[in-house]
């Protein structure tokens, strides 16, 4: 069983729209949970930290459900500059991050 | 405040040749991380260095290793170039305080082995 799975996508929304995703995760003791964007080409951007039940940056919000092991992450009023490679990352332990292949993300104008 | 660089962009080189590559750490960040990333996959964890030791490492073989230097700047050196190794190499450094384990990526290494 993969250490991160996601989603692959892709999803294909309108400007303006609500699109969320989830990613689940394999190992319980991860205690740090992160989603970075990655455009194409370049390099992850650390988005959001997730170090509790969830947080809200703007129009991204990010839930953790620790009992189930997943976490989503949900984008409001899309907008055409969302459109890019979403990777759920996890900490299991204090050195690396475990990374999924990413939810690719696509807003249309 | 000054961004994690790597170098160089880009590199071809034939199977068999060794590589190196290097990169400077965010100004404030001790630890650095070096990851792979194929074409299609996320980034897959290789090994961190900190305070010039190596801190944890993923499922590589030994012929990938690294170097971290006083000034926490860090190499990754990869002998006997398989095809495989066709990657993006990105180096991400960390630092300490509560947000430790946050890391910030440089722009990478597109290593093209034929």
């Amino acid at each position: 069983r993969k250490e991160v799975e996601q989603d692959p996508g892709p999803f294909n929304v309108p400007e303006g729209a609500t699109v969320a995703f989830n990613c689940t995760y394999s190992n319980s003791a991860s205690q740090s949970f992160f989603w970075y964007r990655q455009d194409c080409r370049k390099e992850p951007k650390l988005l959001m930290s997730v170090y509790s039940s969830g947080n809200e940056d703007g129009r991204f919000t990010a839930q953790l459900n620790r009992a189930s092991q997943y976490i989503s992450l949900l984008i409001r009023d899309s907008k055409l500059s969302d459109s890019a490679t979403y990777l759920c990352v996890v900490n299991p332990n204090d050195y690396k991050l475990s990374f999924g292949a990413g939810t690719t993300v696509t807003v249309r104008a | 405040e000054t961004g994690v660089t790597q170098s160089p962009t880009h590199l071809i080189k034939t199977r068999g040749q060794q590589v190196t590559l290097r990169c400077s750490s965010q100004s404030g960040h001790n630890t650095v991380s070096w990851y792979q990333q194929a074409l299609g996959q996320g980034p897959q964890f290789i090994f961190q260095y900190y305070r010039e030791e190596e801190n944890g490492r993923g499922n590589f073989p030994p012929r990938f290793s690294g170097l971290q230097f006083p000034n926490y700047s860090s190499e990754l050196n990869v002998n006997a170039l398989e095809l495989d190794d066709s990657a993006l190499y990105l180096c991400a450094s960390s630092g300490q305080g509560t947000h430790y384990n946050e890391q910030f990526f440089g722009p990478g290494t597109r290593l093209t082995v034929l």
